[in-house]
């Protein structure tokens, strides 16, 4: 089954930039799609398309992808991003499928 | 303001089926992806399957065999069936709302805009 891979933690002090990857086989063909959750709370969409912010978001959210790599940078990073990030991108079938999350401690 | 809201038994047996409804207030019910997403107690997020206005399905290869996912839109509203459920199926339960637009012919989607705030389910006899 198809599978995206992201690093289980990232830190950085407040004021820096965090970058989340994302690994997949099909991103090359696929849009990645990027989710905020904080404990307790339902997922936010961050980043849609690859690069797309949907509107409400902090213009510190960013993303990116080059090859089999989608990126989620944030900069500037504020104690109120510390949560855990996931990407999402669709397999050759059309079936959605997420990363395994990437937990975000603001040091 | 469009929001969802997911209800059912926050208990079920082994190898019963586990049934949750997905109400959307406040928009549109057609012209989106509607999808149920689930949460294991401290694990990450598992796609489960989405249905459209019209009733087309997609689901989760993995869990294709025991779900169906449905629609009434007269109710504004849309349902998940999991069947045969074992303790691995104990979980936090979304829905959430997906669009997507036609470029060229093609669908792109634009992600999963709207969420439910979840509901728990434990699988326990």
């Amino acid at each position: 089954s198809y599978e995206l891979t992201q690093p289980p933690s990232v830190s950085v002090s407040p004021g820096q930039t965090a970058r989340i990857t994302c690994s997949g086989d099909a991103l090359p063909k696929q849009f990645a799609y990027w989710y905020q959750q904080k404990p307790g709370q339902a997922p936010v969409l961050v980043i849609y398309k690859d690069t797309e912010r949907p509107s409400g978001i902090p213009e510190r959210f960013s993303g990116s992808s080059s090859g089999t790599t989608g990126t989620l940078t944030i900069s500037g990073v504020q104690a109120e991003d510390e949560a855990d990030y996931y990407c999402q991108s669709a397999d050759s079938s059309g079936a959605w499928v997420f990363g395994g999350g990437a937990k975000l401690t603001v040091l | 303001q469009v929001q969802l809201q997911e209800s059912g038994p926050g208990l079920v047996k082994p190898s019963e089926t586990l049934s949750l409804t997905c109400a959307v207030y406040g928009g549109s019910f057609s012209g989106y992806y509607w999808s149920w997403i689930r949460q294991p107690p401290g694990k990450g997020l598992e796609w489960i399957g989405e249905i459209n206005h019209s009733g087309s399905t997609n689901y989760n290869p993995s869990l294709e065999s025991r779900v169906t996912i449905s629609v009434d839109t007269s109710k504004n509203q849309f349902s998940l069936k999991l069947r045969s459920v074992t303790a691995a199926d104990t979980a936090v339960y979304y829905c959430a709302r997906g669009s997507a637009t036609l470029v060229r012919g093609l669908i792109v989607h634009n992600g999963m805009d709207v969420w439910g705030q979840g509901t728990t389910v434990t699988v326990s006899s």
